[in-house]
Order: structure tokens, then sequence, then C-alpha cells
């Protein structure tokens, strides 16, 4: 059982490129969520999913966008990469939102040149 | 904010000493959920705790809640150098679809 998958596990982009982190499941959970996290910090909220076709923003949304066609796949997308968003990347799920526990992919270190 | 705070922000303690972690909130909750995070790795969920009870626990971790204080704590007895790592707390208010989470504590075990 695979659980939460995150690829790529590195990518360095330099500023102004496009990229998308991917994120998939293999447990039909409904619920799935992106956070990045910096140096000594929590993890902050990017965008989350309470079901295929439904996205929200989280708490830092500007520069992310998200879409959610099939259960399995959250999809992140950076459109125009910034140095501020050199970070560590999570997508996380569960079966019924906050309500139960959530499940981690192990991140994507992202670094903008 | 939702967010829950840790305290304290980062503890050293002796391998098979216990360690006691805490949270607070601001929100009445439905739920708050404790989580781990080993360097580098993604999170892992330890305990859920429902607003109707008062404490759980799973193996060597005991949760409180305290509805009226607003708090939690996290108790993680007879440590092992495995438990180092910085530990999250994520109150969830009723309807609440975000899962947030403070900046946590950060437990090393000492060996």
């Amino acid at each position: 059982n695979a659980g939460v998958t995150q690829t790529p596990k590195f990518q360095v982009l330099k500023t102004g490129q496009s990229m998308t982190l991917q994120c998939a499941q293999d447990m039909n959970h409904e619920y799935m969520s992106w956070y990045r996290q910096d140096p000594g910090m929590g993890l902050r909220l990017i965008h989350y999913s309470v079901g295929a076709g439904i996205t929200d923003q989280g708490e830092v949304p500007n520069g992310y966008n998200v879409s959610r066609s099939t259960t399995e796949d959250f999809p992140l997308r950076l459109l125009s990469a910034a140095p501020s968003q050199t970070s560590v990347y999570f997508c996380a799920s569960s079966s019924s939102g906050t309500g139960t526990e959530a499940f981690f992919g192990q991140g994507t270190r992202l670094t903008v040149v | 904010s939702q967010q829950g705070e840790e305290d304290p922000q980062a503890l050293s303690i002796q391998e098979g000493e216990n360690a006691t972690m805490n949270c607070s909130y601001k929100t009445s909750i439905n739920n708050l959920q404790w989580y781990r995070q080993n360097s580098g790795r993604g999170l892992v969920h330890l305990i859920l705790i429902r607003s109707n009870e008062r404490e759980k626990h799973s193996g060597r971790l005991r949760v409180t809640l305290d509805t009226s204080k607003k708090s939690s704590s996290l108790l993680i007895t007879a440590s092992r150098a495995a438990d180092t790592a910085s530990y999250f707390c994520a109150p969830i208010p009723f309807g609440n679809e975000k899962l947030t989470f403070g900046t946590g504590t950060r437990l090393t075990i000492i060996p």
C-alpha cells in the first residue's frame, strides 16, 4: 500500500519557471491538502480539497494553483516560481476531512534560484 | 486563528525520562490531533482526541484535553532516542475543514 506519493523528491527551478508538484494517494481519501514548511517553522496550509472538483484556499495560497479532477490526484502548480517559494512541500490526505487522521507524503524539496 | 500553540518550543531530556509538551488554542474544538515529524520527513499521526474525551492512551503516549482551559498535553513515557522529533498539535473547530499546525515542540532525547 503506497499511501501518499509525492513526485519529484527534489527540484531546482529558475525564477519565473513554472512546474507542477504531483501528489497521488491510493486510499480513496476524499480530503487532500498541500503545505509548505520553511526552516524551523511549522506547516502552512496552501490549498485543500474536500473531494473531486472542489478546492479551496488555505493560509498561503498566493502563487499556487490546484485542481482536483480525480479522487486520487491533487497536483500543485507554481505558475511563475519565485525565490520566496523555496521550501519543502508536503501533501496530505484523509478519509473524511479534519475528523480523521491525515496521512502525509515524504515531501518535495524545492529550490528556486 | 485556529492554530494551536505548542509549548515549550524546544525540550531536551535524558533517555528514559518522561517528556511533556503542551498545546493551547483559542476556539471551541471538535477534536484535537497530535503529529510527529522526524527530521526531513512527513508528519505522522499520533493520536486524535475528541472534545468529549479527557484522556487517551496509545502505547507510551498519553494525551489529555481540558476544554475549559483550551489546552492539551502530550506525555511520552520512558523516552527513547527514536522519539527525537518535532511534535505538532492541530486543534480542529466544529465545521472546520482546514488542518493547520503551529510551530511545534522540538524534542531531543539525549542517550
